[in-house]
């Protein structure tokens, strides 16, 4: 089991672009969440979702940000009309149940400058 | 509302010292609470969860509900401790884990 792929491991945009961030879940695994790591600061939850379902948004900003989980492929994070302060790693995480009940499991994160 | 404090942004022991990474969590119901690590280089992982009750790597945590605490204990620290501590905590109807800003641990010789 490979565990959980992001990538790409580093993405550059310019203020403007749009940034699209891959996860793929560990095998079995049927919910996604995407987190958030801004300089000096924790992991912030952003959104859980299961497959073809947000969960939980509260963490994703009002605009510009939106994320899924299709019946088949990888989870994706887009954000439209990047701005400086959306520099940040983003990471995902899956597990085969609720937080609660289940471990995360962590991929390496993708951190995304924009210049 | 719904809060994990790390109060500690970086931890420095030396090795064989006594090992203890503060928690202290807000939480209105009754909580379910975590400790991920991430060593130099890899993902983060889970490295033991309150429910368990379980050591692992020597390393233990009581939940002190009284004091709304759910400190990271180990008696000896050693140098492949040095890591990334993350205190987490379930939030948001079981649909979410809420972490603190985390306390860098260095074990030094």
């Amino acid at each position: 089991n490979a565990g959980v792929m992001q990538n790409p491991r580093h993405l550059v945009r310019r203020r403007g672009q749009e940034a699209r961030l891959r996860c793929s879940p560990m095998k079995g695994h049927s919910h996604v969440y995407w987190y958030r790591q801004l300089p000096e600061e924790g992991l912030k939850f952003m959104v859980y979702l299961q497959k073809e379902n947000i969960i939980d948004e509260s963490g994703m900003p009002k605009e510009r940000f939106s994320a899924e989980f299709p019946k088949e492929g990888p989870s994706i994070l887009r954000i439209q009309q990047v701005v400086r302060g959306d520099s940040a790693a983003y990471f995902c995480a899956s597990s085969p149940g609720q937080p609660g009940n289940s471990p995360l499991h962590f991929g390496n994160g993708t951190r995304l400058t924009v210049t | 509302a719904q809060r994990v404090t790390q109060p500690e942004k970086l931890l420095s022991v030396f090795k064989g010292a006594p090992v203890e990474l503060k928690c202290n969590y807000s939480y209105s119901g009754s909580p379910e609470l975590f400790w991920y690590v991430q060593y130099s280089r890899q993902r983060l992982q889970l490295l033991l969860r309150h429910i368990s009750r379980e050591s692992i790597k020597g390393f233990t945590a009581d939940l002190n509900k009284g004091e709304t605490s759910f400190h990271l204990k180990k008696p000896f620290a050693q140098e492949e401790d040095s890591a990334m501590y993350y205190c987490a905590l379930v939030t948001g109807g079981g649909n979410k884990l809420t972490f603190g800003t985390g306390t860098q641990l260095k074990v030094e010789l």
